[in-house]
């Protein structure tokens, strides 16, 4: 059964500390999302990526995070330095072209003390 | 700007009785909606999609959503709710295609016996 995989699935950190997040796409899927979770904003869209070339990042604090498809199995999201307000729960989803449904994981939790 | 509301933030339901959950978009264009489920500390998963055709669509686990373009809405419903049932649902609409989708803030369902 095809899934989107991402690690960690748990992360707790202290503020400054770099944190990597990682996304296993489903293999054929050439569009890839990653979405932020809070209980105040909803789903918000950090980024998106088609054929592994960025296409919208407007999501994201440019000064800290990046995100990245280094091959189409892999995309990562990076915060350094971590703030508490980066505390929540981060969503990798793809989808297949031309399709508009997208596939999530199932979340990295993350906790910035 | 694409944006979907979802009026209801917490519904509550007895074993047995029906379902329906509000949403109302805002899109320039025909667009493609979605309805999605999260059951806590999981991903998303979806329920049911509308493109184009028949304005009633059926999903998965017993659920169907309407269209109504006259009235921007796409609401959610279920002739007999379980007690699986219980969790959250965000409403969601995007473009053709595979762009982002912009997800509501989500209504979460209780159901008691």
């Amino acid at each position: 059964d095809a899934r989107v995989t991402q690690t960690p699935r748990d992360k707790v950190t202290e503020m400054g500390q770099e944190v990597t997040m990682r996304c296993q796409p489903i293999l054929g899927h050439n569009t890839v999302f990653w979405y932020r979770q809070t209980m105040m904003q909803g789903l918000e869209l950090l980024a998106y990526f088609r054929n592994r070339a960025p296409l919208d990042d407007s999501g994201m604090p440019k000064d800290r995070f990046s995100a990245e498809m280094p091959d189409a199995t892999l995309a990562t999201l990076k915060i350094q330095p971590s703030e508490p307000r980066d505390s929540a729960v981060y969503f990798c989803a793809s989808g297949p072209e031309g399709s508009g449904e997208l596939f999530f994981g199932e979340g990295s939790r993350l906790t910035v003390l | 700007a694409q944006s979907v509301t979802q009026p209801d933030i917490h519904i509550t339901v007895s074993e047995g009785a029906s379902l329906e959950l509000r949403c109302n978009y805002s899109y320039g264009a025909t667009p493609y909606l979605f309805w999605y489920v999260q059951s806590p500390g999981q991903g998303l998963q979806l329920l049911l999609k509308y493109f184009s055709g028949d304005t009633l669509v059926q999903g998965i686990k017993g659920f169907e959503a309407e269209f109504k373009r006259s009235q921007s809405s796409f609401n959610l419903r279920k002739p007999s709710v379980h007690w699986s049932d219980a969790a959250e649902y965000f409403c969601a609409v995007g473009a053709s295609g595979n762009t982002p989708l912009v997800f509501g803030k989500g209504t979460r369902l209780s159901v008691i016996a």
